[in-house]
């Protein structure tokens, strides 16, 4: 009955590689997000999608590519990983479409780590 | 971007206390002011929220307050337990770097609260 899941929950490589993490929510929501939250707790967004088309394109590098099959999935592949991508990255859904102005509802998290 | 300001950092009260958290924005059109509660290693939970239109909201032992002239708003915690202890953000919808509306989250309050 989880609302919001993430895959993995720990993200363990070395850096230049690339990797992906998965998010599900099973809310009915039409809009899912990632954020990322660093060491010092600050968190970020990242991007948005609404209903699988991208509306929040934060000043993010290249490397880091969001893909949305469908309105309930949203996955973050980032590509020649770096040691600054450690962090936990959040995803999270709301219901409509005004991003920003709805309850938003996080998953569990993925912990990133680089080495 | 515009940001949302967070005070205190950390805030110790004695078990039964009161706990006031405030936060500041400074865009006069944002319009939502969720409150998150973010356990050691567990994702940020909704606890309460306010939208402009409303000057307090209360929730049991949780009230938010919202003063829109002055661009501030505050959340308060009475008769505090020692499962109240976690670090909490407060948010509101800006404009984001990329000119787009999303929810800014402050940089948190670390509460603890001492048996």
């Amino acid at each position: 009955d989880t609302a919001v899941s993430q895959t993995p929950k720990y993200l363990v490589t070395q850096m230049g590689n690339d990797k992906s993490i998965k998010c599900e929510q099973n809310l009915g929501h039409d809009t899912m997000y990632w954020y990322k939250q660093d060491s010092k707790k600050f968190l970020k967004i990242m991007f948005s999608y609404n209903n699988k088309e991208l509306i929040i394109n934060e000043t993010v590098p290249n490397r880091f590519s969001p893909k949305s099959p469908d309105k309930a999935h949203l996955n973050l592949h980032i590509n020649s990983l770096e040691l600054g991508d450690s962090a936990v990255y959040f995803c999270a859904s709301s219901q409509g479409g005004l991003a920003g102005q709805e309850t938003q509802y996080f998953g569990p998290g993925t912990r990133l780590l680089v080495l | 971007g515009e940001n949302v300001e967070q005070h205190p950092s950390t805030l110790s009260v004695q078990e039964g206390d009161s706990a006031v958290i405030k936060c500041t924005y400074s865009d006069s059109a944002s319009n939502y002011f969720p409150w998150y509660k973010q356990e050691l290693g567990k994702r940020p939970q909704l606890i309460i929220d306010i939208r402009s239109n409303v000057g307090e909201k209360k929730d049991q032992r949780i009230a938010v307050t919202l003063n829109k002239t002055a661009k501030h708003f505050s959340l308060h915690i009475t008769e505090t337990q020692p499962e109240d202890s976690a670090v909490y953000f407060c948010a509101a919808d800006l404009i984001t770097d990329t000119g787009r509306r999303a929810l800014t989250f402050g940089s948190g309050t670390r509460l603890q609260v001492q048996p």
